[in-house]
């Protein structure tokens, strides 16, 4: 089933924060956070394997709890690059094929 | 190190045709994935191949479909009888195999099947 972003969508000025969710309805063995702009392909961001792993830059990060079987994507003081569609993808384990969530569309104003 | 390499960026068809879409992986990536995204949603898996086995399709996968990867390098994707809801971004990804898979998947830009 297909993992759930929360919100849909956001509108920030530049310089703030934005966090954006993501849960499934079952266990999950890895999250992997990509970023999409219009008519690109999508980036990669960051995987998270572990329950309660935190990674990331300085900016962006991203934590996993296994237990609430959802992940967090954390903007920190957010640039105009940072605007495009935000998709976590997730993986269950011994299985190869990323099941990618309903996505969330940042907008990022100056 | 070239990225994912799609060809072509853009198709226009016919409903009824066949179309054949090429996919070039990142040197030495064993792993190549093809996934279809439409307007709006999130892409779709449709099958994997690590080395030039297939070991995964999705049920989305109709018989119409059918992907190749014969030497272990780049990957063909031929649609048969297209219809209007095979119109989708066609994206391919690859990864380097890893022990763990915790190997991101990179993916190219995609090609854009418009049915008429």
């Amino acid at each position: 089933q297909q993992p759930v972003q929360s919100p849909q969508a956001v509108i920030l000025r530049e310089g703030e924060d934005a966090v954006i969710n993501c849960s499934s309805s079952k266990a999950l063995y890895s999250v992997h956070w990509y970023r999409q702009k219009h008519g690109e392909a999508p980036v990669f961001l960051m995987i998270l394997l572990k329950g309660g792993e935190q990674k990331g830059h300085e900016k962006i990060s991203a934590s996993f709890n296994e237990k609430k079987q959802q992940s967090s994507l954390y903007l920190t003081a957010s640039q105009l690059s940072y605007s495009g569609t935000y998709f976590c993808g997730t993986k269950d384990f011994g299985n190869e094929k990323l099941t990618f969530g309903t996505g969330t569309r940042l907008t990022i104003i100056p | 190190d070239t990225g994912v390499s799609q060809d072509p960026r853009h198709k226009i068809t016919k409903r009824g045709q066949n179309v054949t879409f090429r996919c070039d992986p990142i040197s030495e990536h064993n792993r190549l994935y093809w996934y279809r995204q439409t307007l709006g949603q999130g892409p779709e898996f449709l099958t994997y191949f690590q080395n030039e086995a297939q070991l995964e399709k999705s049920r989305l996968l109709s018989d119409r479909f059918s992907a190749e990867r014969p030497k272990g390098s780049f990957s063909t994707l031929e649609i048969q009888r297209t219809e209007q809801g095979d119109s989708a971004m066609y994206l391919c990804a690859s990864s380097p195999e890893g022990w763990d898979s915790n190997q991101p998947q990179h993916f190219g830009d995609g090609t854009r099947l418009s049915i008429l």
